[in-house]
């Protein structure tokens, strides 16, 4: 069983579309997480949420829009795409926050 | 705000040691983290200091200087499969600030 699974793995769209990404954890944690990993390689937090509660936003264009359903997942919609959003999105959740993440395999989103 | 600061390329040769350093300055701190991410993949976990001093685990051992803001990341016996980036990453304030990365290329 997939620890962090999100989908879909890869997506290709133009720009100004909307999408969104998904992402369910099975390990029973209180904490999960979107970050952003540039062309440049590096890793940078977006959002967590700690049992459904928003904890963490960091200065993400409001035209990204999280959503907790529940503690298991986390979902990522965001509207009217730009170039520059082009980038491998991980998801990852933790027992509680701070602690050691488990990272999902990843979404490469291209933009067009 | 917090600065994390590793080296950003290393090579050995096989069977060798490598020691990639991470220095960071922090506002809060709750532990410092690392992770080795393969080119395409998700990083993964490897190890966690909160206190000073080394922890081993394996052919991997990571140690930390709280006062100096220091730690380092050790790989011995070094294997092929060893090459990919090194993130070294600070814990604080409910998440996890990461270093730019090490890329770390074993050669033959």
């Amino acid at each position: 069983d997939t620890a962090v699974s999100q989908t879909p793995k890869y997506l290709v769209t133009q720009m100004g579309n909307d999408k969104s990404i998904k992402c369910e954890q099975n390990l029973g944690h209180d904490t999960m997480y979107w970050y952003k990993q540039d062309s440049k390689k590096f890793l940078k937090i977006m959002f967590s949420y700690n049992n459904k509660e928003l904890i963490i936003n960091e200065t993400v264009p409001n035209r990204f829009s999280p959503k907790s359903p529940d503690k298991a997942h986390l979902n990522l919609h965001i509207n009217s795409l730009e170039l520059g959003d082009s980038a491998v999105y991980f998801c990852a959740s933790s027992q509680d926050l701070g602690q050691g993440h488990t990272f999902g395999s990843g979404t490469r989103l291209t933009v067009v | 705000g917090q600065n994390i600061d590793q080296p950003t390329e290393m090579t050995a040769t096989e069977g060798a040691i490598v020691q990639i350093n991470c220095t960071y300055q922090t506002s809060g701190f709750n532990g410092l983290f690392w992770y080795q991410q393969h080119a395409g993949e998700a990083p993964t976990f490897l190890s966690y200091n909160v206190l000073d001093g080394l922890e081993e685990k394996g052919r991997f051992s990571s140690f930390l200087s709280r006062s100096k803001g220091y730690s380092y990341l050790l790989l011995k016996e070094l294997q092929m499969k060893d090459s990919a980036s090194y993130l070294c990453a600070v814990g604080s304030w409910g998440k996890l600030q990461f270093g730019a990365g090490t890329q770390v290329v074993v050669t033959p």
